[in-house]
C-alpha cells in the first residue's frame, strides 16, 4: 500500500465549477499536510499546507483534513482557466529530514 | 532572488550510458532534496542532503544512482549504465532547515 493515495484524473470542470481534489494516507502519525501545484513543464509549487485537523482557507483555496479518516482534500471555488494544472498532496515522512512523499497528483483542466 | 536552477532541462542518453545532472539550489538554503517524477508514480524521493551531515541515500533505487554536493551547495546527480527505466524528470528542491521545499523545473531524462 502507498503512503499517499490520490485519484490521478483527469478532471474537467466549467470556468466557474467548485473543484474537490482529495488524498488518503496510511499512517496515523503523519503530523502535517501539503497541496502542491505543478504547472506543465514546471517544478511543483506549495500552494498551502496544515497541521491540524479541520478547514484552513487562502483566497479561493481551501485545505481540509480529517485525522480521524487518514483524508485530505483541497477545494477551489470559482475556478479559473488558470487553474489547470496538477495538484500534489504531499506528506513529510516520519523518520526525520522533512523528506516528502507525494500523491500521484490529480490533473485539472478549467474550460472556458 | 533566483530560484531553484537545474541543468540540463533536457538530456537524450543510450541506454548504458551515464549521465549528470546539477542542481544549484537557492542561496542560503542549507538542505536539498532530489525527487524522480514518473508518468503515473508521482514524485519519489531520491537522497537529502543537509549542511555537513551524512546524506539521507534511503530512496535511491539502485546502486546505479549517487549524488555528492560539493561545498553545500551544487548538487550533481550521477546515473550510471543508464536504462530505459531511469527515463523520468529529475527534480531538486532546497530548503532552509524544515522550510518549505522550492523546486527547480526539473530535467528531462530519457534513455533511448
Amino acid at each position: 500500500q502507498k503512503e499517499v493515495e490520490q485519484d490521478p484524473g483527469p478532471l474537467s470542470v466549467p470556468e466557474g465549477a467548485i473543484v474537490s481534489l482529495n488524498c488518503t494516507y496510511s499512517n496515523s502519525a503523519f503530523q502535517y499536510f501539503m497541496w502542491y501545484r505543478q504547472y506543465s513543464r514546471k517544478g511543483p509549487e506549495l500552494l498551502m499546507y496544515t497541521y491540524s485537523s479541520g478547514n484552513k482557507e487562502d483566497g479561493r483555496f481551501t485545505a481540509q483534513v480529517d485525522k480521524s479518516s487518514k483524508y485530505i482534500s483541497l477545494f477551489i471555488r470559482d475556478s479559473q482557466p488558470s487553474d489547470s494544472a496538477t495538484y500534489l498532496c504531499a506528506i513529510p515522512l516520519t523518520g526525520g529530514g522533512n523528506k516528502l512523499t507525494f500523491g500521484t497528483g490529480t490533473q485539472l483542466k478549467v474550460e472556458l | 532572488g533566483a530560484g531553484v536552477s537545474q541543468s540540463p532541462s533536457n538530456k537524450v542518453t543510450e541506454k548504458g550510458k551515464d549521465v549528470e545532472l546539477r542542481c544549484d539550489p537557492i542561496s542560503g538554503h542549507t538542505a536539498l532534496y532530489w525527487y524522480r517524477q514518473s508518468l503515473g508514480q508521482g514524485l519519489e524521493f531520491l537522497i537529502y542532503f543537509q549542511g555537513n551531515s551524512a546524506p539521507d541515500k534511503s530512496g535511491l533505487p539502485s546502486d546505479r544512482f549517487s549524488a555528492e554536493r560539493t561545498g553545500g551547495s551544487v548538487s550533481t546527480l550521477t546515473i550510471q549504465r543508464t536504462q530505459q527505466e531511469d527515463s523520468a524528470v529529475y527534480l531538486c528542491a532546497s530548503s532552509p532547515p524544515g522550510g518549505i521545499q522550492y523546486f527547480g523545473a526539473g530535467t528531462r531524462l530519457s534513455v533511448l
